[in-house]
């Protein structure tokens, strides 16, 4: 039972242009998401997060959407950069646990 | 650079030996976290601890055991190793169970 999913696995855009990201869960009770990417053969680093009583949160070229009633958020990401080619996998967490849920994962390829 | 490492970074076993991954942290950090990560799966959580002697399961922790003598150490053992278990393992860290954790270098694992 996958409570975190990121449908698309993979999805290449032309540097300069909006990547956008997204990812669905089931678990009405998740009320806190991160976002993080993962270079091959190095351990994932933390991007973003976005608590439950906000829908929006922007750090730079990255801003994270939160859906609370579709339970689904996205991540842009504006310009693309060849350099932001990655897996990017979200997570999930709800109060009172002292653990996160991820997703699958998207593989982000951005062409120069 | 969270102060995270792992070892080893690297490691080809027989089916049937022990292993033991070992993560190493000098942030005094008090939740760390041990995951997998397998393609079409993401990264799946199998034990955590929350502080010193006190761990739990994840949710796919069987096989595998863990122990914390000191905050700074997280050992991962699989007692008898199988092909399953051949993966990329990451240690994470988090100051608050809530808070961003930060992931190790990751331990490629091959069980042959």
């Amino acid at each position: 039972d996958q409570q975190v999913k990121q449908n698309s696995p993979s999805l290449s855009v032309q540097e300069g242009r909006i990547s956008i990201l997204n990812c669905d869960y089931t678990n009405s009770m998740f009320d806190y998401f991160l976002w993080y990417k993962k270079y091959p053969a190095e351990g994932p680093t933390f991007l973003i997060s976005i608590s439950s009583i906000k829908d929006k949160n922007e750090d730079g070229r990255f801003t994270v959407f939160l859906n609370k009633s579709a339970k689904h958020l996205s991540l842009h990401i504006v310009p693309s950069q060849p350099g932001d080619s990655a897996v990017y996998f979200c997570a999930a967490s709800k109060t009172g646990t002292y653990k996160y849920i991820f997703g699958t994962g998207t593989r982000l390829k951005v062409l120069a | 650079d969270a102060g995270i490492t792992q070892s080893p970074r690297h490691k080809v076993t027989e089916t049937g030996t022990p292993v033991t991954l070992r993560c190493h942290q000098t942030e005094n950090h008090r939740y760390m976290y041990w995951y997998r990560q397998d393609p079409g799966h993401g990264l799946r959580l199998i034990h955590y601890s929350y502080g010193v002697k006190d761990t739990d399961k994840g949710e796919v922790s069987d096989g595998y055991s863990v122990s914390r003598s000191k905050t700074e150490d997280f050992l991962l053992t699989l007692e008898s190793a199988t092909s399953s278990q051949t993966s990329v393992y990451f240690c994470a860290i988090s100051l608050e169970g809530r808070d961003t954790q930060y992931f190790g270098p990751g331990t490629r694992l091959t069980v042959l």
